[in-house]
């Protein structure tokens, strides 16, 4: 059955600096993957996605995620957090032949002045 | 732009009461799902609904939970008989159905059960 692991649920780093969130995926077959943010009291926002195609995806507000199928990743990165970076992040995977999204446990985001 | 929205945003029920939770998805989208998230814990798919029926449910989803469409803007999922654990957050969901379409997620309601 397809899974996500986030490592870490709680990530800090000073403004300015990288960020990275880890996501590891199981899946058998060539999965769908998300990332999603979810700012306090709101809804599930979407950053990025990969489905085929290249493996290095750009998403909105700097984001971006590697796909690598030898390593089962999904790390986003961001080169310099902001402030408003601060929020909570999800993984998801979604197999061919399925439309349910499977999430990670999600990590939360502290950027520190 | 167009964004799926819930409604209440927070509902407070007793035990044992029903509850409908409202959600209007986005207008040219087919797939329609729920999901809930439990204070502190991961987000859980409960249920996708295409063409009028259900096309896939979760261990979570049983015969407490139901589903529909009641016109052509509406979804709802129903809880019969709420129980302490059914407290979470509910997320509605919706996307075209094209293979790699994300899900776009309304905003949630929250479900207190006392």
């Amino acid at each position: 059955a397809q899974s996500v692991t986030q490592l870490g649920s709680h990530v800090s780093v000073s403004e300015g600096a990288l960020v990275l969130l880890r996501c590891n995926y199981s899946s058998s077959v060539p999965p769908y993957l998300f990332w999603y943010v979810q700012y306090p009291n709101q809804g599930l926002q979407l950053l990025l996605k990969y489905t085929t195609g290249a493996t290095l995806v750009k998403g909105i507000n700097g984001f971006e995620a590697e796909f690598k199928k030898s390593e089962t990743s999904f790390h986003l990165t961001k080169p310099s957090a902001h402030m408003s970076d601060a929020a909570e992040y999800f993984c998801a995977v979604r197999e061919t032949g399925t439309y349910k999204y499977i999430f990670g446990t999600g990590t939360r985001l502290k950027v520190l002045a | 732009e167009p964004e799926v929205t819930q409604t209440p945003s927070h509902q407070v029920t007793q035990m044992g009461q029903e509850v409908i939770l409202r959600c209007v998805p986005i207008s040219n989208h087919l797939y329609f799902y729920w999901y809930r998230q439990i204070l502190g814990q991961k987000v859980e798919f409960l249920v996708s609904f295409y063409n009028n029926e259900i096309s896939e449910k979760s261990e979570i989803f049983d015969d407490q939970f139901s589903v529909e469409r009641p016109d052509g803007s509406n979804f709802t999922l129903k809880i019969r008989s709420t129980k302490l654990e059914d407290s979470a957050m509910y997320f509605c969901a919706s996307n075209r159905g094209t293979s790699g379409n994300e899900q776009f997620f309304g905003p949630g309601t929250r479900l207190t059960v006392l």
